[in-house]
């Protein structure tokens, strides 16, 4: 079975600032793959996805994140982060093999300073 | 649209009494799915549904049970309520069935604590 890593619980950027935010996943074959973004008090809200093709993607709010097959990873970044930054961040992957089930990382969640 | 609504936002329990989650869409989607949410863990899938009449249990199924009667709701229901059910619940739906294949949308949540 699939599962997602995100090792940071905890960030804090200053506004402006470049943000990266880790994953890592733990699957065979080619996984599909996610950043959602959560606003206080809201729900999920999908950044961007990866399913084949470029392995640099494009998402909302000008978000992007990279697929590295080698390092298993699928890192979230932003070149210069605004104050409406400020949320909880999950990587999810989905499994080819299991069109139907989604596993998410424990995620998070960044704070952006003045 | 008024997309995923849930309700209610907010509940209360006693050990041992039972409640329905509420889950409504109106996207015309075929999967519908419930997650529930606890520090430290992400999101973790309870049940899902593919279709009206068709339901299956995801990673965390015990205590909860689903039924799909209509594409537009998918209720969840706690038949005896347990401590360890306190949780912030989310309902999502998708066009297509499948993860893969269609952006999931999601709802506000319900913010259950059981006493």
């Amino acid at each position: 079975a699939q599962s997602v890593t995100q090792p940071d619980i905890h960030i804090t950027v200053s506004e402006g600032a470049s943000l990266e935010l880790r994953c890592n996943y733990s699957y065979g074959a080619t996984p599909y793959l996610f950043w959602y973004v959560q606003s206080p008090g809201q729900g999920l809200q999908l950044l961007l996805k990866y399913f084949s093709g470029d392995t640099l993607v494009q998402g909302i709010k000008g978000f992007e994140a990279e697929f590295k097959r080698s390092q298993s990873s699928f890192n979230l970044r932003k070149p210069s982060v605004h104050w409406s930054d400020a949320a909880e961040y999950f990587c999810a992957v989905g499994e080819e093999s299991n069109d139907y089930k989604l596993s998410f990382g424990a995620g998070t969640t960044v704070t952006v300073r003045a | 649209n008024a997309g995923v609504t849930q309700t209610p936002k907010f509940q209360v329990l006693k050990t041992g009494q039972s409640m329905t989650l509420q889950c409504a869409q109106d996207m015309n989607h075929e999967y519908m799915s419930w997650y529930r949410q606890d520090p430290g863990m992400g999101l973790r899938l309870i049940h899902y549904s593919v279709g009206a009449g068709i339901t299956d249990q995801g990673e965390v199924p015990n205590g909860y049970n689903v039924s799909r009667s209509t594409t537009e709701d998918f209720p969840l229901r706690l038949l005896s309520a347990a401590p360890s059910q306190t949780s912030v619940y989310f309902c999502a739906s998708s066009y297509l069935s499948g993860v893969s294949t269609d952006t999931q949308y999601f709802g506000p949540g319900t913010r259950l604590t059981v006493l």
